[in-house]
């Protein structure tokens, strides 16, 4: 099994709404990831945890908050973004570490 | 500053042709670089990697090129299929190391 699942694949929050996005990988895979992409530009990279320890944080602004409650899970925690925060939120996993997988993402839009 | 750059934002390449796709990197501390490919609605998938102590690596259809002085490499698809019309990332990384960074990508149309 090499995929990556995210949920929820849409999500249109508000601005004092708050939401989570989960990521979920069986691969056994001892890193996991989370970027952000806006439309024709490529992925930018937000956190990364390794071992379930966050390893790199990308100076993202706190109403980005990630969690990783297991080995197999990666959750990004939403709350009071702005208009600017609407992207694609991939998740990623890896072994080796740049090598990674990728899941489909989730589509957030931030009204 | 751009570190990793895809200069060409889109190619058209008639099926059965061969597509190159060109990368140039900046930070020569940089040792291992991937492609990945992306359609539309899907994450990236990784296609195919180099070391920096190579200067080729085939996979099929799939050759990465790596010109370290010049700091360029190139991917070729031989020959190309309808299912390559996709975006392609070119990316670099320190070592196997888990930040990688990604350049803008370019848009592949294979025309029949």
């Amino acid at each position: 099994d090499t995929e990556v699942t995210q949920t929820p694949k849409h999500l249109v929050m508000g601005m004092t709404n708050k939401k989570s996005l989960k990521c979920e990988q069986h691969m056994g895979h001892r890193a996991m990831y989370w970027y952000k992409q806006k439309a024709k530009k490529p992925p930018e990279l937000m956190f990364v945890y390794s071992y379930e320890k966050l390893s790199i944080n990308e100076s993202v602004p706190s109403r980005f908050s990630p969690e990783c409650p297991n080995s197999s899970l990666l959750n990004l925690h939403l709350h009071a973004l702005q208009p600017e925060d609407s992207a694609l939120y991939l998740c990623a996993s890896s072994q080796e570490g740049s090598r990674q997988y990728f899941g489909p993402g989730t589509r957030l839009t931030v009204t | 500053d751009q570190q990793v750059k895809q200069n060409s934002p889109s190619l058209s390449v008639q099926e059965g042709r061969i597509s190159i796709l060109n990368c140039d990197y900046t930070n020569s501390m940089f040792d291992y670089f991937l492609w990945y490919k992306k359609y539309p609605a899907e994450g990236p998938t990784f296609l195919i990697s180099i070391s920096s102590i190579k200067d080729k690596n085939e996979d099929g259809r799939f050759t990465v090129f790596l010109n370290k002085s010049a700091k360029h490499l190139s991917l070729h698809i031989v020959p190309s299929q309808p299912g390559d019309s996709a975006v392609y990332f070119c990316a670099a990384s320190v070592g196997r190391d888990d930040k990688i960074i990604f350049g803008k990508g370019t848009r592949l149309h294979i025309l029949p």
